[in-house]
């Protein structure tokens, strides 16, 4: 069974500083994609940045970044110059094709609330 | 605006009456999806459906049925067999084969039985 496994429930990080959250997922599958969603207070679930894993690049996104390490199985998000609308919990979510490829079942994991701190 | 509503935001019911939310998209993905959200727990996949009249159970399933009659819209119904129904539900579509590999959400709708 594909797994997904956030260890860190909670983490606080201080305005303008870095933060690193971490993910590691449990896959035999050699292709399959890679999110972190964000869902602030309003609890609407945004996409952050996506990895496919055949990309060797990390993908970045403005100030967010990830490191991919397929050998592995881990998919760390790293939020650079934190703001206070960083505020919210971060989910790492696992996803193959399936149905000839017409559809994709999302595994998340259980999420880290972080706290940008003033 | 192109996007995925789900109405209404809050709902409330009695227990042992089913119940159905609605998920619309005008987005003209072909694969929708139904999650639900637990307090501690991440999301999880309670229906899926590629294409118009045809879905797939996700992993909780049991207590739920949803149709898929027209490409915009992936209605979701609660049962009364359903055990633990309150808690909140997430609607989203993509389109993998057309290379939209990440899923869209909408709002939600909080769901409380008593």
């Amino acid at each position: 069974a594909q797994t997904v496994t956030q260890s860190q429930p909670e983490m606080s990080v201080q305005e303008a500083e870095t933060v690193t959250l971490s993910c590691t997922y449990d896959t035999s599958e050699n292709n399959y994609y890679l999110f972190w969603y964000k869902q602030p207070p309003s609890r609407q679930m945004i996409l952050v940045i996506r990895q496919e894993a055949y990309k060797q690049q990390n993908a970045t996104e403005n100030r967010f970044s990830v490191n991919f390490q397929k050998a592995a199985k881990s998919f760390s998000l790293k939020i650079s110059d934190s703001q206070l609308g960083d505020t919210a919990m971060y989910f790492c979510a696992f996803g193959t094709l399936n149905y000839g490829g017409a559809t994709n079942k999302l595994i998340f994991g259980t999420g880290t609330l972080l706290a940008v701190q003033p | 605006d192109g996007g995925i509503t789900q109405s209404p935001k809050y709902l409330f019911r009695k227990e042992g009456q089913n119940v159905t939310l609605s998920c619309e998209q005008n987005l003209n993905h072909d694969a929708m999806y139904w999650y639900r959200q637990d307090p501690g727990q991440g999301l999880r996949l309670i229906y899926y459906s590629q294409i118009v009249n045809d879905f797939q159970k996700g992993d909780i399933a049991e207590g739920y049925s949803v149709s898929r009659e027209k490409k915009e819209s992936f209605p979701l119904t609660v049962t009364s067999a359903q055990k633990n129904p309150t808690a909140f539900y997430l609607c989203a579509s993509n389109s993998p084969g057309q290379g939209s590999y990440e899923q869209y959400f909408g709002p939600g709708t909080r769901l409380t039985v008593t």
